[in-house]
């Protein structure tokens, strides 16, 4: 199986544009969750996604957003970019259940602004 | 905010040699799992030890956990230029994870 895409793979923008980000998770995996990683700390969670719905979200200001479409892939929006917002994005997918699950990262997505 | 956070920052071995590194966290937790990451890229998920175990194995891996001092260490035995990586430890309850500061390991040939 496929494991988590995501698009683009390196990005740059300049202050003050927005950006989105793209993620497929794998097959079966109906939670998504994004977390933004600055260089040389470890990652920090954004949002997770359920079901189409937003189950969790972390200390980010309104400028983050993200949605989880029908086919569970999902987006990340981010407005009005800072040059703090330079960073790996990462996605990961989960099965549902129960118990605490394994996460399955993407690759991510390097965005530099400038 | 990070959870807590690994120890040592950064190591550097020789090949064969076994790696030590050590996690220490803020909140009481489930469980407490391993991640590796190669070169800024994803993650790869290593190991989940619950709140209930004390130790446990996978191939080269020895994972402890002390729930009384808050604390988890990782152990690579015979560790190989392969193994160069960061490694995170991570909490959470649900698919929120919060990771600590990682330990960047170089292994040298």
């Amino acid at each position: 199986d496929a494991g988590v895409t995501q698009s683009p793979t390196h990005l740059i923008k300049t202050r003050g544009q927005h950006v989105t980000l793209r993620c497929s998770p794998i097959s079966g995996h109906k939670s998504v969750s994004w977390y933004q990683q600055v260089l040389g700390q470890g990652p920090q969670f954004i949002f997770q996604y359920y079901e189409k719905e937003e189950r969790g979200r972390g200390n980010f200001p309104d400028r983050f957003s993200a949605r989880q479409f029908p086919n569970y892939s999902s987006e990340l929006n981010v407005n009005a970019l800072l040059l703090g917002d330079s960073a790996l994005y990462l996605c990961a997918s989960s099965k549902p259940g129960p118990a605490v699950n394994t996460q399955y990262f993407g690759p991510g997505t390097r965005l530099t602004v400038l | 905010s990070q959870q807590g956070e690994e120890d040592p920052q950064a190591l550097s071995i020789q090949e064969g040699e076994n790696a030590t590194m050590n996690c220490s966290y803020k909140t009481s937790i489930n469980n407490l799992q391993w991640y590796r990451q190669n070169s800024g890229r994803g993650l790869v998920h290593l190991i989940l030890i619950r709140s209930n175990e004390r130790e446990k194995h996978s191939g080269r891996l020895r994972v402890t956990l002390d729930t009384s001092k808050k604390s988890s260490s990782l152990l690579i035995t015979a560790s190989r230029a392969a193994d160069t990586a960061s490694y995170f430890c991570a909490t959470g309850l649900t698919d929120k994870l919060i990771f600590g500061t990682g330990t960047r390991l170089q292994v040298f040939p």
